[in-house]
């Protein structure tokens, strides 16, 4: 039972590059959330899902995407990277009231 | 309404005192009012939860103190070790709910 798991644990992107964070949860939970962490700031909701096949925005939506085709999975894109989205993002899954984090992905963009 | 106020941004305490950190809400709605912590480098982890029917709960050395009608509640930890130096954040929900509110983060240190 290995709980939320993110791939990749780091990453570095050039301004204008894409790439696609991935959320995995082995609880079946329904729901499932992106956040990311910056000094101070800290935890914003950026998306979030209730169930496979649905997506909503958070606080900090813009320049993410998310998709939840599946149940366990969860995904973040980013279209055109920026350097403002340089930040740490954690996933995380909800059970009956609590929520259970992934480790984190640490991304640069330069 | 939805946010949580969360105090102080940093505390330090010496090895086998008391670490205290509070929160405030406004939402009455809030039913459930978890504490993570946060070791640098991980993601948060759940620490303990309380809901508004019970006025304190502890597990260990942890305790959550709640204030309903000031809309309070802290985080106290009693014998404060080194290694309970992490960033603590509070959060609150309501019931049905799809999201928890979180505080903006408390990083405690523990001076040996």
């Amino acid at each position: 039972n290995a709980g939320v798991t993110q791939t990749p644990k780091f990453r570095v992107l050039k301004t204008g590059q894409s790439m696609t964070l991935l959320c995995a949860q082995d609880m079946n939970h329904e729901y499932m959330y992106w956040y990311r962490q910056d000094p101070g700031m800290g935890l914003r909701l950026i998306h979030y899902s209730v169930g496979e096949g649905t997506t909503a925005k958070g606080e900090v939506p813009d320049g993410y995407n998310v998709s939840r085709l599946k149940k366990q999975n969860f995904l973040l894109g980013l279209e055109s990277a920026a350097p403002s989205q340089t930040s740490v993002y954690f996933c995380a899954s909800r059970g009956l009231h609590a929520q259970y984090f992934g480790p984190g992905t640490r991304l640069t963009v330069l | 309404q939805q946010q949580v106020k969360q105090s102080p941004q940093s505390l330090i305490v010496q090895k086998g005192g008391i670490s205290i950190i509070n929160c405030a809400y406004e939402n009455t709605a809030f039913d459930y009012f978890p504490w993570y912590q946060q070791f640098p480098g991980k993601g948060p982890a759940l620490l303990i939860a309380i809901r508004p029917d019970v006025s304190e709960k502890k597990e260990g050395r942890f305790t959550i103190s709640f204030n309903k009608s000031a809309k309070q509640f802290s985080l106290h930890i009693m014998d404060s070790q080194p290694g309970d130096s992490a960033t603590y954040f509070c959060a609150a929900s309501a019931q049905g709910a799809q999201k928890l509110v979180f505080g903006q983060g408390t990083r405690l240190t523990i001076n040996p």
